[in-house]
């Protein structure tokens, strides 16, 4: 069973740039969801996607935004990035279910200066 | 304000001791997941409990769900320190929209030898 794969593991970039950042769901989880974790805090919910479509989305402005392809990989778009969009941000994917457990990769390191 | 509130923050204690960790909210929630987060890695689910006041246990472990289903305790036992790691507990609040999981800010364990 492969796990969940987040590419790349680090990433630096400067205030206003964009980013994008990629994850593998794990096989037979059609549901990826992306959050963000500040230092320190616990992970934030950004958006989900089930079959190709957002269907939930947290407090996160219209500047994060996402992709899901037909393989249930998934992206995270970031536009115009800001001093406190620097956190690890953790992709998850799972079953439909609404209470499934959530398998996480370990996380892209984004970096904004 | 925070949803789930953890306590404590941080805890620093020596091999052996036992330890409870505390996950609480003034919100009802469908079912409480308990992870463990370790650096440069993602969360890894422990335990999802469900009915209130269901104890479940995970070898050392022991996971409780209050009775109004508004509060959660994680018991270790005997703590070794591969126990050192983020603790984190997350849920879906009953009513709540979107479908993402909300998280608590963490404990900090760190078990010394």
């Amino acid at each position: 069973e492969t796990g969940v794969t987040q590419s790349p593991t680090h990433l630096i970039k400067t205030r206003g740039q964009q980013v994008t950042l990629r994850c593998s769901s794990q096989s037979g989880h059609n549901t990826v969801s992306w959050y963000q974790q500040a230092l320190g805090q616990g992970p934030q919910f950004i958006f989900q996607y089930y079959r190709e479509e957002e269907n939930g989305r947290g407090n996160f402005p219209p500047r994060f935004s996402g992709l899901q392809f037909p393989n249930y990989s998934s992206e995270l778009n970031v536009n115009a990035l800001e001093l406190d969009d620097s956190a690890l941000y953790l992709c998850a994917s799972s079953g439909r279910v609404r209470d499934s457990p959530l398998h996480f990769g370990n996380g892209t390191r984004l970096t904004v200066t | 304000t925070q949803l789930l509130e953890q306590s404590p923050q941080f805890l620093s204690i020596q091999e052996g001791e036992n330890l409870t960790v505390y996950c609480n909210s003034s919100s009802v929630f469908s079912s409480l997941q308990w992870y463990r987060q370790e650096p440069g890695e993602g969360p890894v689910l422990l335990v999802t409990v469900v009915t209130g006041g269901e104890v479940k246990k995970l070898k050392r472990l022991t996971f409780q769900f209050g009775d109004a289903r508004k509060d959660s305790s994680l018991h270790i036992t005997a703590a070794q320190p591969g126990d050192t790691g983020l603790y984190l507990c997350a849920g879906h609040p009953l009513g709540g929209g979107a479908d993402g999981l909300t998280f608590g800010k963490g404990t900090h364990l760190i078990i010394q030898p």
